[in-house]
């Protein structure tokens, strides 16, 4: 079976510091892999998707960006933290042919004092 | 323009009652639609799926799509309060761009 693992669950990071948040899928190959963003009252926000090893598509201008290094292996930074960067981050993998059945993981909250 | 309109509730009933949750969308060239359920602090759970048209029925949940309205629904039956979650709506033109999601409706099963 396929599981998705996101962490860390909870983090609490300065204005302007780094961020790295990973995501892994186990039991599948070449899933399409996606980054959300969940904000109190907004809904899921699309940030990036990729549909293999080093291809990233950007839905939103930001600070952020996405890499994935590894076949299964999903990747969301930030160099400088924003206060508006605070929100509930989930990762997400679909199979291909499959795209509008998303998996999500157990996502981040990230709050940015 | 990708838009999906969902009130965001919240939605209370008691338990047992025929809940009724409801999306409208705005582009006519999605052809998927889903219904997710997220509880708090969670990542969302798929819980109905529909191409095109039409109803589908899994246990206590029926999704209905009315393409020609734009309009996508989610019924539950003899309600629980395990019931009492978010839930998001979401379509699909199917391609691997991602969902476009409603905000969510915030539904309260009283026992």
């Amino acid at each position: 079976s396929q599981t998705i693992h996101q962490w860390p669950a909870t983090l609490v990071q300065p204005v302007g510091s780094p961020l790295s948040l990973e995501c892994t899928v186990e039991g599948t190959s070449n899933p399409n892999l996606y980054w959300y963003r969940q904000a109190a009252g907004r809904g899921l926000q699309l940030l990036f998707y990729s549909v293999g090893i080093g291809q990233i598509s950007s839905e939103v201008p930001q600070n952020l960006s996405a890499s994935r290094p590894q076949d299964r292996q999903f990747i969301l930074s930030s160099k400088k933290l924003l206060l508006s960067d605070s929100g509930f981050y989930l990762c997400a993998w679909s199979r291909g042919g499959e795209n509008e059945k998303l998996f999500f993981g157990s996502g981040t909250q990230l709050s940015v004092l | 323009q990708k838009e999906v309109e969902q009130d965001p509730g919240p939605l209370s009933v008691p338990e047992g009652a025929i809940v009724s949750l409801n999306c409208t969308y705005s582009n006519s060239a999605f052809q998927y639609f889903m219904w997710y359920r997220q509880y708090s602090r969670k990542g969302p759970e798929l819980l109905m799926y529909t191409y095109s048209s039409g109803n589908k029925e899994d246990g206590r949940f029926t999704a209905q799509v009315d393409k020609s309205s734009k309009y996508i629904s989610l019924f539950i039956r003899d309600s629980q309060p395990s019931d009492s979650a978010t839930y998001l709506c979401a379509v699909s033109g199917g391609g691997a761009d991602g969902l476009t999601f409603g905000k969510g409706t915030h539904l309260i099963i009283q026992p």
